[in-house]
């Protein structure tokens, strides 16, 4: 069973035209991460929520945003997509006060700008 | 801070043959090691994890890691490869400086495995 969903799997945007990435999970982990992968790069991550605290790394472009409005849901908007934003987005939970020491991640969203 | 290094982007290997994939990091802090593997269009799956204690780990899908402090390394090996191995696999440290666990990835190296 899925335990750190992300919808939708594939998403087409308009340059400049808002968009919203979502990721659920069924874990009830503390801690939330959004990743931003571009083709054939690492992953980078772009922001973290632990519990309702909300940490955004020093090179998270303005355009990106994120919403947390429960423990279960976490939200990524970009706010006026431009092409450099095509990426896979990638969302990650983690359990600080267990013991499994992992990030669980999701499939992914593919966002692609035209 | 953290940093990872994946030295080699791509490494060709025949089935069946021996293979190493190598990770140095560095960090000014404690850190956590992973190996994680990405199919493609996929998310990211855990190889294995070092966190203390013996210094060989073993993962999934026959794969195992040794974290050798004095170099800095985490070099992941597998004895004998398959086409199913044919993947994106990348090395990641988080710190134990936090209770975040926010990974640091390396760029990643693409195992072709070729019959």
């Amino acid at each position: 069973d899925a335990m750190v969903i992300q919808n939708p799997r594939y998403q087409v945007t308009q340059f400049g035209k808002p968009v919203t990435l979502s990721c659920s999970q069924t874990l009830n982990h503390n801690v939330m991460y959004w990743y931003q992968q571009k083709s054939s790069q690492a992953p980078k991550l772009l922001f973290h929520y632990y519990d309702k605290d909300f940490n955004n790394e020093a090179d998270t472009p303005d355009n990106f945003q994120s919403r947390r409005p429960n423990t279960s849901f976490c939200f990524l908007d970009i706010r006026s997509p431009g092409l450099g934003d095509a990426a896979m987005y990638l969302c990650a939970t983690y359990n600080d006060r267990g013991l499994h020491e992992k990030l669980f991640f999701g499939s992914g969203t593919q966002l692609s700008v035209l | 801070a953290q940093s990872v290094t994946q030295l080699d982007s791509q490494v060709p290997v025949f089935e069946e043959a021996p293979v190493e994939l190598r990770c140095n990091y560095s960090s000014s802090v404690s850190v956590y090691l992973f190996w994680y593997v990405q199919y493609p269009n996929q998310g990211l799956q855990l190889l294995l994890k070092y966190l203390s204690g013996s210094t060989l780990v073993k993962g999934i899908n026959g794969f195992e890691a040794e974290f050798n402090k004095s170099q800095t390394s985490f070099h992941l090996r597998k004895p004998s490869v398959h086409i199913s191995d044919t993947a994106e696999y990348f090395c990641a440290v988080s710190a134990l400086d936090t209770g975040r666990r926010a990974l640091t990835f390396g760029s990643g190296t693409r195992l072709q495995v070729q019959p």
